[in-house]
């Protein structure tokens, strides 16, 4: 089992839709839960991050984090066809300090 | 400067040919770090730098060498690659060395690289 699942897609969405991204792990460990965007031939970019359980909300996008499930979201609202990308969800264990496990990506593209 | 530069954005090499990736960060970060990305897949951790130093190594082939030769510089060496090693090559930087937490990465656009 990978300690972190991410379904890969593609998602296909008409613009302002809302999206859910997702992201299951097993490691009880992690603390930090981060959302990467990465555009084509692109490095990834950091959209947001949060530490432990809880939401997080920055313009039009929304992370939330449930520990006890082990499980975390991104909801892109209002969504746009710039917002076609791939999203990596990623996190690690304080302890650990310097890697972060990504999952898989999940590729997305909204439709004009 | 809020971004993490990278020289080249191609590289096309031969298995005997040496060649150096290079990257530059000028915000001041502590910590450097060194990716390999294939297609459709995320990417993997190969070497991490902090304070110059390097602090880990994820049981990378000696065929890639690193070198950290000042806080904002972070080179890739490359000698006798194998056609398996093309891939993206991320630099990213963070603001926090080890120990510490790195969750806050910025990454560079890549290297592409093409062994033939």
């Amino acid at each position: 089992q990978k300690e972190v699942e991410q379904d890969p897609g593609p998602l296909s969405v008409p613009e302002g839709a809302i999206v859910s991204l997702n992201c299951t792990y097993s490691n009880s460990a992690f603390q930090y839960f981060m959302w990467y965007r990465q555009y084509s031939r692109k490095g990834p970019e950091l959209l947001m991050y949060t530490y432990s359980s809880g939401n997080k909300e920055d313009g039009r996008f929304t992370a939330q984090v449930d520990k006890s499930s082990k499980y975390i979201s991104l909801f892109i609202r209002d969504s746009q066809p710039s917002d076609s990308a791939t999203y990596l969800c990623a996190m690690n264990e304080y302890s650990s300090a310097s890697k972060i496990i990504f999952g898989s990506g999940t590729r997305l593209s909204i439709r004009p | 400067d809020t971004e993490v530069t990278q020289t080249p954005k191609h590289l096309v090499m031969g298995m005997t040919n040496k060649k150096s990736l290079k990257c530059e960060q000028h915000m001041g970060h502590r910590a450097m770090y060194w990716y390999k990305q294939k297609a459709k897949k995320p990417p993997e951790l190969m070497f991490v730098y902090s304070y110059e130093k390097l602090s880990i190594n994820e049981s990378v082939p000696s065929r890639f060498s690193p070198e950290c030769p000042n806080s904002s510089l972070l080179n890739l060496h490359l000698h006798a690659l194998q056609p398996e090693d093309s891939a993206l090559y991320l630099c990213a930087s963070s603001p926090r060395g080890v120990p510490g937490n790195s969750y806050e990465q910025y990454f560079g656009p890549g290297t592409r690289l093409t062994v033939t």
